[in-house]
């Protein structure tokens, strides 16, 4: 159990677009669901934290209006890129944390955004 | 302010043993992970240790010492396929993944 999917796994879209990214628990409802960004030969970033039914709780530095984060339902959350720009290009994965856990992360696959 | 230190990259030959050391200074802390991330792929959940002393899981162990802010990692009988980064991180305060840097492991024939 604990299976986090995200989609879509890859996609290139052309500067000024939109880009929506979906992450979803299939086995399990997820109370929170975070946000990463991973750059080449980085680690994990955390961009935002997003709680069902709430608003998302942003980073310092990461921009709310440019990264819509919705939480709309205990097994799906959506990150919206706005505007994409070139360096917004990055790797950016979802975890979820199971209902009534405390510590544990499920990871999704992640999705490659290039932005061209 | 919170940090998490690991080596940038260790090599190491097939059939060997490999110690990946973590040093944290955090707010808080509810436990640490070990993960491992191949590269274009999200991380996996390798070991979670949350008391002092060793957890041996297979071929990975992962020790912790709260009293000394140390983790390390011991890989035994090293294969090819655990190239990666191993990323270890720190459950503080608020529930929240302190991530560190990552150490890219390079496994040799």
């Amino acid at each position: 159990g604990a299976v986090v999917s995200q989609h879509p796994s890859w996609v290139i879209c052309k500067s000024g677009t939109s880009v929506k990214i979906e992450c979803r628990s299939l086995d399990f409802q997820a109370t929170t669901m975070f946000w990463y960004r991973q750059f080449p030969k980085q680690s994990l970033m955390l961009m935002a934290t997003s709680n069902e039914g709430s608003k998302a709780t942003y980073e310092q530095g990461v921009e709310k209006d440019k990264f819509l984060i919705n939480h709309a339902s205990l097994t799906l959350s959506t990150l919206t890129v706005t505007s994409a720009h070139p360096e917004d290009s990055s790797f950016y994965i979802c975890s979820a944390r199971r209902l009534g856990d405390n510590y544990e992360q499920y990871f999704g696959p992640g999705t490659r955004l290039t932005v061209t | 302010g919170q940090n998490i230190d690991q080596p940038t990259e260790m090599t190491a030959t097939e059939g060997a043993i490999v110690q990946i050391n973590c040093t944290y200074q955090t707010s808080g802390f509810n436990g640490l992970f070990w993960y491992q991330q191949h590269a274009g792929e999200a991380p996996t959940f390798l070991s979670y240790n949350v008391l002092d002393g060793l957890e041996e899981k297979g071929r990975f162990s992962s020790f912790l010492s709260r009293s000394k802010g140390y983790s390390y990692l011991l890989l035994k009988e090293l294969q090819m396929k655990d190239s990666a980064s191993y990323l270890c991180a720190v459950l503080d305060s608020n529930y929240q993944l302190i991530w560190g840097a990552g150490t890219k492991l390079i496994i040799k024939p």
